[in-house]
């Protein structure tokens, strides 16, 4: 079967611009979740959404993220401005149901400058 | 909270030599426990999981055992090859439905021919 999907692979853009990240989850699953992974750290939950609605987003910075489900399907992860801290690579997963085992994408590689 | 503590890395190993990636975990009730690697280049995968305490979980020589008496999770594999060089994570959910993964920090193993 496809795995999750995300573009771009990289950007690069200057600090307070605006940036938008796009995922596709594997058909079928009902859980999505965007995770940030910074050098050298784990990823973080950012946000969880189980179809179209939000499970968990108490970790998304919401004076500057911002994060969609249309459908239930495809999701956006958005930040505006961007700042230098937010360089980091960004981490869409699936999941078939709600209890961790998650299919991670190939992320976007965000670098701020 | 929930965390998870791995051992810092990076670890380096010759071919056919034994290891350990030390876990240790914080939560509350009864969490499902996973390794997940990071070969270079590639996204994040599921290597093993256990569910429940005394589980062994175990796929591709790697095998963890979910011990809630010392609250660890500690992977090993007897005999490591050049192709297992990756970065390690290991993570946990708790067992309330919706919950994400909570990630270490990833400990590094470079092997050597």
């Amino acid at each position: 079967e496809a795995g999750v999907a995300q573009s771009p692979r990289y950007k690069i853009i200057e600090k307070r611009q605006s940036v938008a990240f796009w995922c596709n989850p594997i058909s079928g699953h009902a859980t999505l979740y965007w995770y940030q992974q910074i050098l050298g750290q784990g990823p973080k939950l950012l946000i969880q959404f189980q179809n179209n609605g939000v499970v968990d987003d108490s970790q998304l910075p919401k004076d500057r993220f911002s994060a969609e489900r249309l459908k239930g399907v495809d999701s956006t992860l958005k930040i505006q401005p961007a700042k230098l801290e937010d360089s980091a690579v960004y981490l869409c997963a699936s999941s078939p149901h709600a209890d961790g085992e998650a299919f991670f994408g190939q992320g976007t590689r965000l670098t701020v400058v | 909270g929930n965390s998870v503590t791995q051992m810092e890395g990076p670890v380096t190993l010759s071919e056919e030599a034994f290891l350990t990636i030390n876990c240790t975990y914080t939560a509350t009730g009864y969490p499902s426990l996973f390794w997940y690697v990071q070969y270079p280049g590639e996204g994040l995968q599921l290597l093993l999981k256990a569910t429940k305490a005394d589980d062994k979980g175990s796929n591709k020589g790697f095998e963890a055992t979910y011990r809630k008496e010392t609250t660890s999770f500690h992977l090993e594999k007897g005999s490591v090859q050049v192709s297992d060089s990756a970065v390690y994570f290991c993570a946990l959910t708790s067992n309330q439905a919706g919950t994400a993964l909570i990630f270490g920090k990833g400990t590094t193993l470079s092997v050597s021919s």
